[in-house]
């Protein structure tokens, strides 16, 4: 069985660029979280869908932030101008619901906003 | 903000177990302990998790003291492949919360 993916693994952009982040949760998992690490912090939650519905977002740091889960299968997290301080590692996460004993990461999208 | 508390860093040496602490003193009833670990450059991985009884699988065993307010991971026979930040989060078992990460133990294997 396929894991989480997230593409691209690396992305470097200049600040007031846009970048855009992709997940594929595992298959049949309804919920899909976003997740991410900012250099020298903790992993901090960004938002939850429950298959095409956006169950929480109370972590999205502000309105540049925009995720979309569209048909309820791979999300996009839009960053949009990107700023110095959105640079880190953003993680993707699924699991089933009914049955969310554990969520699956990814392995991670590293941003880079020079 | 994390519910928990951990020591920054412990070492351990390859193929002793490795035991890793963690206070949850505000615990709640439906609150369950789970352990996570990030291998460096890698998403988080589950480890394990429980309510009040000890847990064992193939990766770890979780010790949970009687009163919840404490509990350890324990890795049986550490290698240098276990060497990672290991996270005790507390979360109550309700469907589609999200995980609240502390900084966490790094744990360094050592040869």
């Amino acid at each position: 069985e396929a894991g989480v993916t997230q593409f691209p693994s690396h992305s470097v952009i200049e600040k007031g660029q846009t970048v855009t982040l992709r997940c594929d949760p595992i298959s049949g998992h309804d919920n899909l979280y976003w997740y991410r690490r900012v250099m020298g912090k903790e992993i901090k939650f960004l938002l939850h869908f429950v298959k095409e519905s956006k169950q929480d977002e109370s972590g999205m740091p502000n309105n540049r932030f925009l995720a979309e889960r569209t048909g309820g299968t791979y999300s996009t997290l839009k960053v949009q101008p990107a700023e110095l301080e959105d640079s880190g590692v953003y993680f993707c996460a699924s699991s089933q619901v009914g049955t969310d004993n554990e969520q699956f990461f990814g392995p991670g999208t590293r941003l880079t906003v020079l | 903000d994390a519910k928990t508390t951990q020591p920054p860093s412990m070492d351990c040496a390859e193929g002793r177990a490795a035991n890793l602490p963690c206070n949850h003193s505000t615990i709640s009833g439906n609150e369950y302990v789970y352990w996570y670990r990030q291998i460096h450059s890698q998403g988080p991985q589950y480890i394990i998790h429980g309510l009040k009884n000890n847990e064992t699988n193939e990766m770890a065993s979780l010790i949970i003291t009687e009163d919840r307010k404490s509990s350890t991971l324990i890795l049986p026979h550490a290698t240098l492949r276990d060497t990672a930040v290991y996270y005790c989060i507390v979360r109550v078992r309700n469907y589609g919360q999200n995980f609240v990460f502390g900084p966490g133990t790094r744990l360094s294997v050592l040869p």
